[in-house]
């Protein structure tokens, strides 16, 4: 069984650029959480989505946004991109979401530098 | 006041003891609590998910629940220098508040496992 697959893998993005990051989830999830995970705030939580719709959506400014296809495949954009948008940006899978009963699994993520 | 709390360490324990890993939440109606295992340079790896009290066991990983002091804590036996990591505890928050596919992440605590 595949796991999550995202790509890019790794890419370096100059300031004022945007960037798409993709991820795959495991066949048969339906939820995809994304996260940004920096070496001082660790693991944040950027957005889910489920079935096409956004269920929920953490504190970071508009300029990160993401969708999710109808194959349950996503992608998070952010445009403008700043110095510190610089982090590792993870894909999360799971079936239904973090409620009782549901793992959630990580992909290898997106190293993302901004020069 | 931190969400989920762990202590950074590093934790050092000899190769072959009981390593003990601690982490505290603050959302009193929190449902779901993961144990993720993170090599450098790597995403997070699920280890363990716990959602009643006590303890689950697989393997050499022992996953302890204490809702009523806010408590979950990792215990790894016979610990091996493979399993030098940081360990990120993570908890869900509440379903009927419409944050569901989010995970609030503590900070980690780096383990060393010495030979």
């Amino acid at each position: 069984k595949a796991g999550v697959t995202q790509t890019p893998r790794y890419l370096i993005k100059t300031r004022g650029q945007q960037v798409t990051l993709s991820c795959s989830p495991i066949s048969g999830h339906r939820s995809v959480s994304w996260y940004q995970q920096t070496p001082g705030q660790g693991l944040q939580f950027l957005f889910e989505y489920f079935s096409e719709t956004q269920r929920n959506k953490g504190n970071f400014p508009g300029r990160f946004s993401g969708r999710q296809f109808s194959n349950s495949r996503s992608e998070m954009n952010v445009s403008t991109l700043e110095l510190g948008d610089s982090a590792l940006y993870l894909c999360a899978s799971s079936l239904y979401g973090t409620d009782t009963g549901n793992t959630i699994y990580f992909g290898e993520g997106s190293w993302l530098t901004v020069v | 006041q931190k969400e989920v709390e762990q202590n950074s360490g590093p934790l050092s324990v000899p190769e072959g003891a009981i390593a003990s890993l601690n982490c505290t939440y603050s959302d009193r109606g929190s449902q779901s609590f993961f144990w993720y295992r993170q090599y450098s340079g790597k995403s997070p790896e699920l280890i363990m998910f716990i959602y009643s009290n006590g303890d689950k066991e697989d393997g050499r990983f022992t996953a302890q629940l204490n809702k009523a002091s806010q408590y979950v804590s990792l215990l790894i036996r016979d610990s091996q220098p493979s399993d030098s990591a940081t360990y990120l505890c993570a908890v869900n928050t509440l379903f009927w508040s419409g944050n569901t596919g989010k995970l609030i992440f503590g900070q980690g605590t780096t383990l060393q496992v010495k030979p």
